[in-house]
């Protein structure tokens, strides 16, 4: 079954606006990453966040460990925040592995 | 710098014959694996390294051949590539595996194969 889930798979912003995006997964976890891949293809680290919350500039993370969830938060969003967001957790169940979410395709509109 | 370098960033070439893509890191890192991106199916591991002269399988490892006889080289091979390994692949690194290391997985900057 999927081990890695996230929601929305497709979200558009006007620029200026907040999103909320969220990643579930099925196991406790080691090792949890937030990361943007941008329009070039390039895969940008944002968070390493394993539990807890983090804060960079307009983006933060929470994770929530005992309940199987992280939630990536956009606020003020600009046209440079477009591309897709992965979260990628080291799951208890699966050896040395990152294994990827399906990715969150944002768009943000001038 | 601190960079995880692959080359090269594209290539189209034609069934069967073998191609290394290759991958290095100037960070140290014992941990570097090599993963494929296809549209719909998001990242997929294919083979990962901990070590020097030690890898393992990931998720999609058919078809790929990886060795690792330096600590900061991690060559991806496809000794007869067929047209299904058209994709986009990523090489990683960090500092250790993941389920040890509090550190983040650098990623290099992606080759793009097509295979006809």
């Amino acid at each position: 079954g999927i081990q890695v889930e996230q929601s929305p798979p497709d979200l558009i912003l006007q620029e200026g606006a907040n999103s909320t995006l969220r990643c579930n997964f099925s196991d406790s976890v080691n090792n949890l990453q937030w990361f943007h891949q941008n329009p070039w293809g390039q895969l940008i680290n944002l968070f390493y966040i394993p539990s807890g919350t983090k804060q960079n500039g307009r983006l933060s993370a929470t994770t929530v460990a005992t309940e199987r969830y992280s939630l990536l938060y956009i606020s003020s969003s600009q046209t440079t925040d477009s591309g897709v967001y992965f979260c990628a957790v080291q799951l208890n169940n699966a050896g040395n592995m990152l294994t990827f979410g399906g990715g969150t395709r944002l768009m943000v509109k001038p | 710098e601190a960079q995880v370098t692959q080359n090269p960033r594209y290539l189209i070439t034609v069934t069967g014959k073998k191609l290394t893509v290759t991958c290095s890191q100037n960070m140290n890192h014992e941990y570097m694996s090599w993963y494929r991106q296809d549209p719909g199916l998001g990242l997929r591991q294919i083979y990962y390294s901990m070590n020097v002269e030690v890898t393992d399988k990931g998720d999609v490892p058919e078809g790929y051949k990886v060795s690792r006889k330096e600590k900061r080289n991690f060559p991806l091979i496809l000794e007869s590539p067929s047209p299904n390994q058209t994709s986009l692949y990523f090489c990683a690194s960090s500092l250790k595996l993941p389920r040890y290391s509090n550190q983040p997985q650098h990623f290099g900057d992606g080759t793009r194969l097509s295979i006809l």
